[in-house]
């Protein structure tokens, strides 16, 4: 069962280029977050999803766009990269019928210069 | 808006002493409340969770919370800590449906452990 599945694990982006993070869960879970993570900050939800068709903004959307076209997929995308988006980009998923905990990947760590 | 503070950022124990880490939630109803073990490196592990019922919850590694609904707390306890517990620890609050369905985290505390 691999669970919540992250790519890349690592990419090095320069100023103004875009990217798309991708993130894919095969548990059937109608929620999904992307958190960012910086040091000393904790985790920071950027968007989340509560099902495919619905997406919602949370506290650090800026820079940031999401879809949710199926329930598997999760992607975020930056559209111009800038140096404060360096961070490790963590997504989630959650079952909230079944009242579980969110299940992480093991992340995106992406650096802007 | 909900929100979670774990006061303490950086906290040392010697191995085989015992462990408090702190957390304080805001939340409108009752929270589902989580703590979290995150290695160097790595992705978050849960530990334990509390949604309904027993107000002591039980989770991996020797880890046990108290739910106190007075004191909007959910602290984090271990009798005797070992020295592979040294990570960081994040508490998280959410809820069930609508706004509250996004997980809110603290900004966790870093265990350090000595031997």
């Amino acid at each position: 069962n691999a669970g919540v599945t992250q790519t890349p694990k690592f990419r090095i982006l320069k100023i103004g280029q875009s990217m798309t993070l991708q993130c894919t869960q095969d548990m059937n879970h109608n929620y999904m977050y992307w958190y960012r993570q910086d040091p000393g900050m904790g985790l920071k939800l950027i968007y989340y999803s509560v099902g495919a068709g619905i997406t919602d903004k949370g506290e650090v959307p800026n820079g940031y766009n999401v879809s949710r076209s199926t329930t598997e997929d999760f992607p975020l995308r930056l559209e111009l990269a800038a140096p404060s988006q360096t961070s490790v980009y963590f997504c989630a998923s959650r079952d909230n019928t079944r009242n579980t905990e969110a299940f992480f990947g093991q992340g995106t760590r992406l650096t802007v210069v | 808006a909900q929100s979670v503070t774990q006061p303490d950022i950086h906290i040392t124990v010697s191995e085989g002493a015992s462990l408090e880490l702190r957390c304080n939630y805001s939340y409108g109803a009752t929270p589902y409340l989580f703590w979290y073990v995150q290695s160097p490196g790595q992705g978050l592990q849960l530990l334990l969770k509390y949604f309904s019922g027993d107000t002591l919850v039980q989770g991996i590694k020797g880890f046990e919370a108290e739910f106190k609904r007075s004191q909007s707390s959910f602290n984090l306890r271990k009798p005797s800590v070992h020295w592979s517990d040294a990570a960081e620890y994040f508490c998280a609050v959410g809820g069930s449906t609508g706004t509250a369905s996004k997980l809110t985290f603290g900004t966790g505390t870093r265990l350090q452990v000595t031997l």
